[in-house]
Order: structure tokens, then sequence, then C-alpha cells
């Protein structure tokens, strides 16, 4: 079946400094990769998402480019900020049917 | 816009217990969602529905019963709750792949 694999557990980083959470994925069909956030008490949030080989999607200052010869999506994001600090999932999806998802990555963000 | 509410908020119940979980959204989405979020494991999907009535299960099923009598919502039922069955459950709705999520039920089980 599908399976995604991401940074686990906990990254903390100071203000300023970049972030990269490392997603890769097994599935055997053509896809889309999604990251999520998801703040303290809060709905996980779409960030980006990409269903296109080697191209590069951006949003809110973090981006990430689907490589389908490596299976991976990786997020990267030049300067963290405070309000960066919170849990982040890499998933996929086949059509309708319904995500699959890593265990997610919690960034805490420190001055 | 739209918004996906979730109720209740929490839900306490006792082990062996029948508890329903609801979901409504005013997307209009074709395509509704359970997943249980579990510390350190990730969301799980539950059941999912690609339109009214239809129902398909997830990795996570059993011990759970779902319905889907009209469009805009989406009912979750834990048969018989157990005392690992703490978790929130979280409802969504999908567009061309993108999927909005509700706030969640935090469930606690006595």
């Amino acid at each position: 079946g599908d399976s995604v694999t991401q940074t686990e557990g906990l990254v903390t980083l100071t203000e300023g400094l970049p972030v990269m959470l490392n997603c890769t994925y097994q599935t055997a069909y053509s896809t889309f990769l999604f990251w999520y956030v998801q703040h303290l008490n809060e709905a996980p949030k779409l960030l980006l998402k990409s269903s296109t080989d080697n191209k590069r999607t951006e949003h809110q200052g973090f981006h990430a480019t689907l490589h389908k010869s490596s299976s991976s999506f990786h997020l990267q994001k030049s300067s963290a900020q405070l309000s960066d600090s919170a849990l982040y999932y890499c998933a996929l999806s086949f059509y309708a049917q319904g995500l699959t998802f890593g265990l997610g990555t919690r960034v805490s963000v420190f001055p | 816009g739209g918004i996906i509410t979730q109720t209740p908020k929490f839900l306490i119940g006792q082990e062996g217990q029948k508890l329903t979980l609801k979901c409504q959204q005013n997307f209009n989405h074709d395509t509704m969602y359970w997943y249980r979020q579990d510390s350190g494991k990730g969301l799980r999907l539950i059941y999912y529905s690609i339109t009214e009535n239809d129902l398909q299960k997830g990795d996570l099923s059993e011990g759970y019963d779902a319905s889907r009598e009209k469009k805009s919502s989406f009912s979750l039922t834990v048969t018989s709750a157990q005392k690992n069955e703490m978790a929130v459950f979280l409802c969504a709705s999908s567009d061309r792949g993108e999927q909005y999520f509700g706030p969640g039920t935090r469930l606690t089980v006595l």
C-alpha cells in the first residue's frame, strides 16, 4: 500500500535559520503530494500541493519540488519565523481516496 | 469560502458506550472524510464518502460505522468505546484533491 516517511519527531531551530523537512513516499500510482500545517488547537491547513514532476511549488515563504525519480517532496524555507512553530504533515492522495499521511514533524522556532 | 463544523467539540464517554460524532460542510463538496489523529501517529483514514449514501472503508474502519444521509453531512459512530480510543477525530471535505479540515472532536473514554 501507499506510505509516506517524513523527518520524525521534533525539529528545533533559531529564528532566521533555514528549515528543511524531508518527505519520501511509496505508491504504485500517479498521485498528488501535499504539505499540511497544523498550529496548536487548530485544524490542519494546506500549505503546498503538487502533482508535476520537477516543478517548484511555493506558498507563504515555503517551497517544495516533487521529484518522482527519488519519490521525494521535501519542504524548505530560507528563514524560519516564530509563527512557523507548528506540526507539519506530508501526505499523498490518489484521486478522491483519502490522504495517506506521514507521522508528522513538530517544528519549534526559538528567538 | 466555506466552513466545516464538527459537533461536539469535546466528547466524554464510558468504555463500551456507542458514541456519535457529527460533521457538516457548506462547501458543497462531494467527498467527505473521517480521520483519527493520535499523538505521534499522524492522521489515519477511518471512512470516506464520495457522494450521498456512499461509504468507503479506510485503513482504520474496524470499530467504527459511518453515515452519509445527505451531501452536507457525514457522521461517525464509535460502536463500542475503548480506553485506548482517546484521540482527536477530524472531518474533511475535498475539492479537486485539496482537503479542508474541520476543527476536530476530542474524544476521552473514562
